[in-house]
């Protein structure tokens, strides 16, 4: 199994600014993957990010707005940018295991005043 | 498209009790099924999955989960509910792939003694 420490564990800030989350893996991994989590809502995908590639967004989410790094097999960053009341939710990294097995972070409280 | 349907938002027992977390999909093709538990403060963890062979699947901490493909259900169960089942159950739906893992809106357990 693989552990994530996602950081920070929740933040608030103001609308217009930026935020990064961190997420690092304890072993390498190929596949990363960025989760966003809405009040009352279901986990929706925002991107996938590989190593030594740009990332992959799904529809509705634009690089612009959530730019990430994909640094190298253990580490990924999402970034928030110029937030809006909108982007409050909660934001999980996870890692792709074998067997279809997915290892997520704790998730970090984004709260936007 | 996949899409998962999670009856109940919450769904209170009683210690000893039966848990019944009801978990409907939609698929195009032969899914693969899972149920993740988020307790407080953590990250996702994987209980069960289903891809192929036996209908039956037994997960950790005693749960399991019978797929019925004239259903198209995934519910999970485990025949005698604890304090510590407390916490937050997703079901999740993929057509093969990670980028394709599609969750349903969750149910809170809440056992009471």
């Amino acid at each position: 199994s693989a552990v994530i420490s996602q950081k920070p564990s929740r933040d608030i800030c103001q609308r217009g600014t930026s935020l990064t989350i961190q997420c690092q893996v304890d072993s390498q991994v190929t596949m990363m993957f960025w989760y966003r989590q809405q009040p009352g809502q279901s986990l929706t995908l925002i991107a996938t990010a590989n190593q030594g590639s740009e990332a992959t967004y799904e529809s509705g989410f634009v690089i612009d707005k959530f730019p990430i790094s994909r640094p190298n097999l253990t580490f990924s960053t999402l970034t928030v940018s110029n937030m809006s009341p909108e982007d409050s939710s909660i934001y999980l990294c996870s890692a792709a295991g074998a067997a279809e097995k997915l290892f997520f972070g704790s998730g970090t409280q984004l709260s936007v005043l | 498209a996949q899409s998962v349907t999670q009856l109940g938002s919450h769904v209170s027992v009683s210690e000893g009790a039966l848990v019944l977390l009801r978990c409907n999909y939609s698929s195009s093709v032969p899914p693969y099924l899972f149920w993740y538990v988020q307790y407080p403060n953590q990250g996702l963890q994987l209980l069960l999955k289903y891809t192929t062979g036996a209908t039956l699947v037994k997960g950790i901490n005693g749960f399991e989960a019978e797929f019925k493909k004239s259903e198209t259900s995934f519910h999970l169960t485990k025949p005698s509910a604890h304090m510590s089942d407390a916490a937050e159950y997703f079901c999740a739906v993929s057509e093969g792939g990670y980028s394709t893992l599609t969750f349903g809106k969750g149910t809170m357990l809440l056992v009471s003694p």
